[in-house]
């Protein structure tokens, strides 16, 4: 699995929209970006995932480029309840089942 | 509601005194996982298992056995608990690839 570098931190005011860029500069042809955010020690959360194309869902929207090198994930209007570490990970298909690998994440503040 | 159990929530013991801790899921799910949580170490996965009677190790598996019976429970067990298994315990499960459904989370204290 490819290898991703997050900002250690971010901060950001609520009712603002929050973008958490990733670089995964080795990403493969068959890796798929996915986006989890870990609230202060409860369970990590999915989020999002993407091969190439953008994705967005209820909780938020994924950008990918066009090289596949680098992404962003948008949360359009940041709540505090947002606060937490998030993760980018890239996975790919059939790589071994059921391990993720995660790494240090970005701690994102959302200040009132 | 689909979700993952875990118990206890939160557990101290001494050195030695065997304890299993104890996750289930209801959402039929093949794959499941156990995680450890330490600072400054990130998330590290200590067991997973692909289905029943399927289990294989994970990073840091040493001092930990686990067992897949039914599809729906897979325990963490430690033998021999030692002060350097004190941690944040996360048990996941999921059906795709890539998208994981994680518990609560355990805290255990070994003293």
């Amino acid at each position: 699995d490819a290898k991703t570098t997050q900002p250690p931190s971010m901060d950001c005011a609520e009712g603002r929209a929050a973008n958490l860029p990733c670089n995964h500069s080795t990403i493969s042809g068959n890796e798929y970006v996915y986006w989890y955010r870990q609230i202060h020690s409860q369970g990590p959360q999915y989020i999002i995932h993407g091969l190439k194309n953008n994705e967005t869902n209820e909780m938020a929207s994924l950008i990918i480029t066009e090289d596949r090198k680098s992404s962003t994930l948008i949360l359009p209007h940041a709540t505090l309840r947002d606060t937490a570490v998030y993760y980018c990970i890239v996975r790919a298909r059939g790589s071994t089942l059921g391990r993720l690998y995660f790494g240090r994440g970005t701690q994102l503040t959302v200040w009132p | 509601e689909a979700q993952v159990t875990q118990n206890p929530r939160y557990l101290i013991t001494v050195t030695g005194k065997k304890l299993t801790v104890t996750c289930s899921q209801n959402m039929n799910h093949e794959y499941m996982s156990w995680y450890r949580q330490d600072p400054g170490l990130g998330l590290r996965q200590i067991y997973y298992s692909m289905n029943v009677e399927v289990t294989d190790k994970g990073d840091v598996p040493e001092g930990y056995k686990v067992s897949r019976k039914e599809k729906r429970n897979f325990p963490l067990i430690l033998e021999s608990p030692s002060p350097n298994q004190t941690s944040l315990y996360f048990c996941a499960s999921s059906f795709t690839e890539g998208i994981q459904y994680f518990g609560a989370g355990t805290r255990l204290s070994v003293l």
